[in-house]
């Protein structure tokens, strides 16, 4: 497709379970994002991948969450024992080439609607 | 440390009503830049607009405008004319001299009645 695609869409999952949310970022976009959206508040960064550099882990609240990217394609974010706080929505982007001299405006994904019950 | 304010939490407009959607932003850059992003009820963002801070040239597309002051540090966002399909969560960033990851405001609801 040609925008960011994130899957699943809803993930409804008990107190305590690990969940994998996916992120398909925009082909030959090389930097993809990862930010929570709690309800009715702002976005929170979590973390960023740009190329083959050591991604951007400033973000994550707890070493409960984890996130992967191989190469310039397909990015997971897990979350182990989830807790009733870690309910959000879990947002993707993806942009072309980053950095300051460029600043390419970051295209977003539908999201990943996250229940933690 | 990057911090972005929408002061406006909701604001709620009869159709065709002008409104102007509030942004301070603070940042030690020099060089950074200011989005707007709208965000429907159907959730997903979508980007508007991008300014760099050595252009504080005023934009506008359509119906859309926003207003760049380095001096107060905002970047207001003006709607003309709305309408009910202007409904939304808005929400206006920053990137700083680090070139990656978004500093959010808290979003401005904007509610536009029939």
């Amino acid at each position: 497709g040609a925008g960011v695609s994130q899957s699943p869409s809803n993930k409804v999952t008990e107190k305590g379970k690990d969940v994998e949310l996916r992120c398909d970022p925009i082909s030959g976009h090389t930097a993809l994002y990862w930010y929570r959206q709690r309800l009715g508040q702002g976005l929170e960064f979590l973390i960023y991948f740009q190329g083959n550099s050591a991604p951007d882990k400033s973000g994550l609240p707890s070493d409960r969450f984890s996130a992967e990217r191989t190469g310039e394609s397909v990015s997971t974010l897990t979350i182990q024992r989830t807790q009733q706080e870690d309910s959000a929505v879990y947002l993707c982007a993806s942009s072309g080439l980053s950095g300051i001299r460029s600043a390419q405006p970051q295209h977003f994904g539908d999201g990943t609607r996250l229940s933690i019950l | 440390a990057q911090k972005v304010t929408q002061a406006q939490t909701e604001i709620s407009v009869v159709e065709k009503e002008d409104v102007t959607l509030d942004c301070v932003y603070e940042t030690r850059d020099t060089t950074y830049y200011l989005f707007w992003y709208k965000q429907p009820p159907s959730g997903e963002l979508v980007f508007l607009i991008r300014r760099n801070s050595f252009d504080e040239q005023n934009e506008i597309s359509g119906r859309y405008s926003w207003n760049f002051q380095k001096s107060t540090s905002s970047f207001n966002f003006t709607i003309t004319a709305s309408q009910v399909v202007d409904s939304a969560v808005y929400f206006c960033a920053l990137i700083g001299s680090s070139g990656d990851k978004l500093t959010f405001g808290t979003g401005t609801r904007l509610a536009v009645r029939p």
